[in-house]
């Protein structure tokens, strides 16, 4: 798959603040995924965008892909305890094979 | 559906043992995916299948490992003969036919290799 860079690598956050992640490629990417990882856990589907610029939305979450299909991101407004984990992006190589970035560990202080 | 099912979840063995895993995907995925997780390296695509044929396994790290999968329930992972820096968490994965590309993970299997 796609080579993707995901910063930053670490964020610490006061519960009721705001998180954003970014996963950046020097190629156009077909089709973006992210998932989510609790500490102990497994990788969990949050969601796919595959169209230019498109914007999904999951309650609190937040999900773009950039006009130019090389960026994504996931903003979490007014983080909440439940939010701690691992977050992925995951993209697809020409044989559909899911390469994942090296993700964004969040941590929520109450 | 029970999900992915892999076993085991923890295994302890030492240097130069045979260490075989096992995934049972999701019936009527016709994908299935290993990736092995160390905090060193994050998490590492090891090998897909597809349709039980090996499309990519450019990951997979030396002759040391091979992967095998006789039919569309069943794949196996073999590290043989097992080394210290094998200790990871190893994440069986599959996904259906469909346009969401969701990948269903397993729980894993704790490998450590003393």
């Amino acid at each position: 798959g796609q080579q993707v860079m995901q910063i930053p690598q670490y964020q610490h956050v006061q519960e009721g603040e705001d998180f954003t992640t970014y996963c950046n490629s020097s190629t156009t990417l077909s089709n973006i995924q992210w998932y989510k990882q609790r500490p102990g856990g497994h990788p969990v589907f949050l969601i796919q965008l595959v169209k230019s610029g498109e914007v999904k939305k999951q309650k609190r979450l937040t999900f773009q892909f950039g006009e130019a299909k090389k960026n994504s991101s996931l903003h979490i407004t007014a983080t909440q305890t439940t939010d701690v984990g691992t977050y992925f992006c995951v993209s697809s190589g020409s044989a559909r094979q899911l390469t994942f970035g090296s993700g964004t560990q969040l941590t929520v202080l109450p | 559906d029970a999900g992915v099912i892999q076993s085991p979840r923890h295994e302890v063995t030492e240097m130069g043992q045979e260490v075989t895993l096992r995934c049972k995907p999701i019936s009527g995925h016709n994908s299935l995916f290993w990736y092995r997780q160390t905090m060193m390296r994050g998490l590492e695509l090891l090998i897909y299948f597809n349709n039980n044929v090996p499309i990519d396994d450019s990951g997979m790290p030396e002759d040391r490992f091979s992967a095998k999968m006789p039919n569309a329930s069943f794949s196996t992972l073999k590290i043989q003969p097992s080394e210290p820096r094998d200790s990871a968490v190893y994440f069986c994965a599959s996904r259906g036919v469909g346009d969401t590309g969701e990948l269903f993970f397993g729980e894993g299997s704790r490998l450590t290799v003393l």
